[in-house]
């Protein structure tokens, strides 16, 4: 079946330990995102990216990075630099069209943990 | 700096009444407008899109979209329990021409009573 697959769905990291989330689609969408979801709050952006090998900035990339080597996959890397990364991470993909029309559809999540 | 406002709720509803979600943008230029829904501890799952003025039915749902007042909204007729939900509004944006870019509201947290 087409879709977004996240893994690990839990995630436990030490501190100072770095960690990465993969996220693979099999959509044949040429963006994908990365967003943070903090109990009671909105979705905020981390990173896009629209076309392999190119990715920009969101709102709060510090302490994250990302890569795109391939079309389908989209995998953030929390670092150290990341002082508070206790959070629900949400990835997502959607077609880039030069229409404005571009929903966007999600994996599952993964729900990361400092110990 | 690009807002997507939404009233936090909780909003309460009894089962089988309307429910009118709410959702105001920043950004005159936007040109795209989603509702998502998301059940706890879930991802969220689009339910509505709309592009143009005026309303866009599918089922119970209503999507109403005011450019000029730079205001959307949902509403869902016949509320079920099943509904209970924090509904996510989004609106495209773009960053400097690109699309694909949605910025999203903190949700509405909806709760049916039986």
């Amino acid at each position: 079946d087409g879709g977004i697959t996240q893994s690990p769905k839990y995630l436990f990291r030490k501190e100072g330990q770095n960690v990465t989330l993969s996220c693979e689609q099999n959509l044949n969408h040429d963006a994908m995102y990365w967003y943070r979801q903090d109990p009671g709050q909105g979705l905020r952006l981390i990173y896009y990216s629209q076309i392999v090998n190119d990715f920009q900035k969101g709102d709060i990339a510090e302490g994250y990075s990302v890569s795109r080597e391939k079309k389908e996959s989209f995998p953030l890397t929390v670092t150290s630099a990341q002082k508070n990364p206790t959070a629900f991470y949400l990835c997502a993909s959607s077609i880039v069209t030069g229409e404005a029309e571009t929903e966007a559809f999600f994996g599952q999540g993964t729900r990361l943990t400092v110990v | 700096q690009k807002e997507v406002e939404q009233n936090s709720g909780p909003l309460s509803v009894p089962e089988g009444a309307i429910a009118s979600l709410n959702c105001t943008y920043s950004d005159r230029g936007s040109q795209s407008f989603f509702w998502y829904r998301q059940y706890s501890g879930k991802s969220p799952e689009l339910i509505m899109s709309i592009y143009s003025n005026g309303d866009k039915e599918d089922g119970r749902f209503t999507a109403q979209l005011n450019k000029a007042s730079q205001y959307v909204s949902l509403l869902i007729r016949d509320s079920q329990p099943s509904d209970s939900a924090t509904y996510l509004c989004a609106v495209n944006m773009g960053y400097g021409g690109s699309q694909g870019n949605l910025i999203f509201g903190k949700g509405t947290k909806l709760s049916v009573k039986p």
